[in-house]
């Protein structure tokens, strides 16, 4: 079984359309996560969700916007996408308890902006 | 000065050496500590987690942390060729902002 599932793995699209990633955990974790690798490598976090609730909202365009219908997806909706945001998006979790912060990524969402 | 650094290599050693992969941080408030491992389009693959200072062995890895000096370490025994890939160290201070390091690619030569 998948413990961190994405979907889709590849994704083409033209400049100034919207689209959707999804993501999915079944390892019960209550923290859900999305990075950006971009191509040197460089892995950043964008957003954190715990419980469902936005904890961390890095400096992102507005035209990200991450949803949690529930502890075991997050979602990432990206509008208006620009040539920039070609770039592979993981989505990761981890639970938070005591001394605990292992996270575990999925195995990516390989982005082309055209 | 960037948060975290790490020597982006690439590195490349015999099959059977030792590796010594390491990672400088600025923020002394870090205390939780990781290593991934990953393969060319794979997703980052969790190898060694440390909470504050010491050493962490596990099979032929093996991490320490010296948080008086902000380096951490991880050393690879006997080193394979699937050993190869990029390895990224990860920290943070407690909060859910992880912070990596922009990696080493390894290559473990047959």
């Amino acid at each position: 079984d998948t413990a961190v599932s994405q979907t889709p793995k590849y994704l083409v699209t033209q400049m100034g359309n919207d689209k959707s990633i999804k993501c999915e955990q079944n390892l019960g974790h209550d923290t859900m996560y999305w990075y950006k690798q971009d191509s040197k490598k460089f892995l950043k976090i964008m957003f954190s969700y715990n419980n469902k609730e936005l904890i961390i909202n890095e400096t992102v365009p507005n035209r990200f916007s991450p949803k949690s219908p529930d502890k075991a997806h997050l979602n990432l909706h990206i509008n208006s996408l620009e040539l920039g945001d070609s770039a592979v998006y993981f989505c990761a979790s981890s639970q938070w308890q005591g001394t605990s912060r292992e996270q575990y990524f999925g195995p990516g969402t390989r982005l082309t902006v055209t | 000065q960037k948060e975290v650094e790490q020597d982006p290599g690439p590195l490349s050693v015999p099959e059977g050496a030792i590796v010594s992969l390491n990672c400088t941080y600025s923020n002394s408030a870090f205390q939780y500590f990781m290593w991934y491992r990953q393969y060319s389009r794979k997703g980052p693959e969790l190898l060694m987690y440390t909470y504050s200072s010491g050493n962490k062995e596990d099979g032929r890895f093996t991490a320490q942390v010296d948080k008086s000096s902000k380096y951490i370490s991880l050393f690879i025994r006997d080193s394979q060729p699937s050993d190869s890939a990029t390895y990224l160290c990860a920290m943070s201070g407690g909060g859910q902002n992880f912070v990596f390091g922009p990696g080493t690619r390894l290559s473990v030569l047959p």
